[in-house]
């Protein structure tokens, strides 16, 4: 499986500010996502990270406010912008399409970021 | 579209007890069916797999069997340990996009 790391591995930030998180792998992948996660909640998908070209949104996400890149095949960030307590979440880095992996139907999932927007 | 459905928690069992998590799902064509792991503090891990109907993935002593008659992938443990306490999704892959459940916590005492 993917080795999936992330940085920060936690951060608490004030009202208004950005966050960028980073996602390495340590393969090439073809798909990366990220994801939200409330506390005590499901996971909540905000997009898929498209390798040299914008990212693909899901309903209720937009690139104002989560701005993605994704510049090769090993590495995204996410940031978060104009950040609200609301944004306070488990932001998930994962990926799908390893070589080393079973196909891109297997997701691989990074350790998170916990964010707390004071 | 493409839901999956699993038994809330929390699930409190003693050491050594049979698990059982309940698991169904609603997709169209023939998705992969997954269960992953989330320990404190963690990300998620892959637990186990099956991409097509009757075949049963297995790893650490849990099971599940997909069945597409009953649309079901239930996990399943003989005997738990403490170190088994952690929120269990089931989640389905149709194409790219993966649906997870809501997650059902499991606490096991010593």
């Amino acid at each position: 499986s993917a080795v999936i790391s992330q940085k920060p591995s936690r951060d608490i930030c004030q009202r208004g500010t950005s966050l960028t998180i980073q996602c390495q792998v340590d393969s090439q992948v073809t798909m990366m996502f990220w994801y939200r996660q409330q506390p005590g909640q499901s996971l909540t998908l905000i997009a898929t990270a498209n390798q040299g070209s914008e990212a693909t949104y899901e309903s209720g996400f937009v690139i104002d406010k989560f701005p993605i890149s994704r510049p090769n095949l090993t590495f995204s960030t996410l940031t978060v912008s104009n950040m609200s307590p609301e944004d306070s979440s488990i932001y998930l880095c994962s990926v799908a399409g390893s070589t080393q992996s079973g196909g891109t139907d297997t997701q691989y999932f990074g350790p998170g970021t916990r964010l707390t927007v004071l | 579209g493409d839901s999956v459905t699993q038994m809330e928690g929390p699930v409190t069992l003693s050491e050594e007890a049979f698990l059982t998590i309940n698991c169904t799902y609603t997709a169209t064509g023939y998705p992969s069916l997954f269960w992953y792991v989330q320990y404190p503090g963690e990300g998620l891990q892959l637990l186990l797999k099956a991409t097509k109907a009757d075949d049963k993935g297995s790893n650490k002593g849990f099971e599940a069997t997909y069945r597409k008659e009953t649309t079901s992938f239930h996990l399943e443990k003989g005997s738990v340990q403490v170190s088994d306490s952690a929120v269990y999704f089931c989640a389905l892959t149709g194409g790219f996009k993966t649906i997870f459940g809501a997650g059902t916590r499991l606490f096991v005492k010593a």
